[in-house]
C-alpha cells in the first residue's frame, strides 16, 4: 500500500512564484526522497533527506523533514516553466524498497 | 553517471503475445533492480524486486507467472509480460540501486516503457 500521501494533488502557479508540496507518511523511515517525473518519462531523483536531518538544500530546492509529525515538504523557489512536472515523495528504509506517494502535479504558468 | 536505460521505449502488441522489456544500468553495476507499473496520472506501484543471480521477490497481488523477471547480470534485468491482455497496458518503469555509489538508498530510474496491448 502507498505510505506517502501528498498534498496538494495538483498545484498551478505563475512563473517566478514559489511552489510548496507536502508529503506525509505513516511508519518509521530511514530516509525520504523526492523525485520529479515529466509527462510520460521516467523519474529523476531530486534530493534525499535522512531521518536524522531536518532540512536540506539543493539549488532552488529546499526539503524539510519532521519525523515527529511524519511529514516532509518540498519547496521550489523562483519557479520556471521547466519545473512543470509531477513530484513524488518516496520513503525508504535502508536496503529496502521505496514506497511512493500519490504525487503532486505542478503546473507553472508563463 | 548512474544512467539506466530501458528498451523498448514503447511497444504495441496483440493480445496473447509476450513482450520483453529490458532494463540496463549503463555505467554502474546494479545488484538490485526494481520494476514498477504506473497507470495514467497515478503513482508508481512496485511489482517486484530483482536481485542479480536470484529469484525476484514479487509484491502481493502480482502474478509471477504473468510477469517474468530475470536479472542475469549486474547490468541487465528483463521483464517479460506473458500472454499479454489489454488490461496489462501500462507504463512500466525500472530502477536500479548500486551499493557502490555514494547515495546507497537512491534509486536511478529508467525512462519507462509504454506497453499497449490491442
Amino acid at each position: 500500500s502507498q505510505q506517502g500521501e501528498e498534498d496538494p494533488q495538483a498545484l498551478s502557479i505563475q512563473e517566478g512564484e514559489n511552489a510548496t508540496m507536502n508529503c506525509s507518511y505513516k511508519t518509521s523511515i530511514n530516509n525520504l526522497q523526492w523525485y520529479r517525473q515529466n509527462s510520460g518519462r521516467g523519474l529523476v531523483h531530486l534530493i534525499l533527506i535522512r531521518s536524522n536531518e531536518r532540512e536540506k538544500h539543493s539549488g532552488r530546492l529546499r526539503v524539510t523533514l519532521d519525523t515527529s509529525k511524519k511529514s516532509s515538504s518540498l519547496l521550489i523557489t523562483a519557479s520556471r516553466a521547466a519545473d512543470t512536472a509531477s513530484y513524488f515523495c518516496a520513503t525508504g528504509r535502508l536496503s529496502q524498497k521505496l514506497v511512493f506517494g500519490q504525487g503532486t502535479r505542478l503546473t507553472i504558468n508563463p | 553517471g548512474a544512467v539506466v536505460s530501458q528498451h523498448p521505449s514503447w511497444v504495441i502488441c496483440k493480445s496473447g503475445t509476450s513482450v520483453k522489456i529490458e532494463c540496463r544500468s549503463l555505467d554502474f553495476q546494479a545488484t538490485t533492480m526494481f520494476w514498477y507499473r504506473q497507470f495514467p496520472k497515478q503513482s508508481l506501484m512496485l511489482m517486484a524486486t530483482s536481485n542479480e543471480g536470484s529469484k525476484a521477490t514479487y509484491e502481493q497481488g502480482v502474478e509471477k507467472d504473468k510477469f517474468l523477471i530475470n536479472h542475469a547480470s549486474l547490468t541487465l534485468s528483463t521483464l517479460t509480460v506473458t500472454s499479454a491482455h489489454p488490461e496489462d497496458s501500462s507504463f512500466y518503469i525500472c530502477s536500479a540501486r548500486a551499493p557502490g555509489l555514494a547515495r546507497t538508498d537512491t534509486q536511478y530510474f529508467g525512462p519507462g516503457t509504454r506497453l499497449t496491448v490491442l
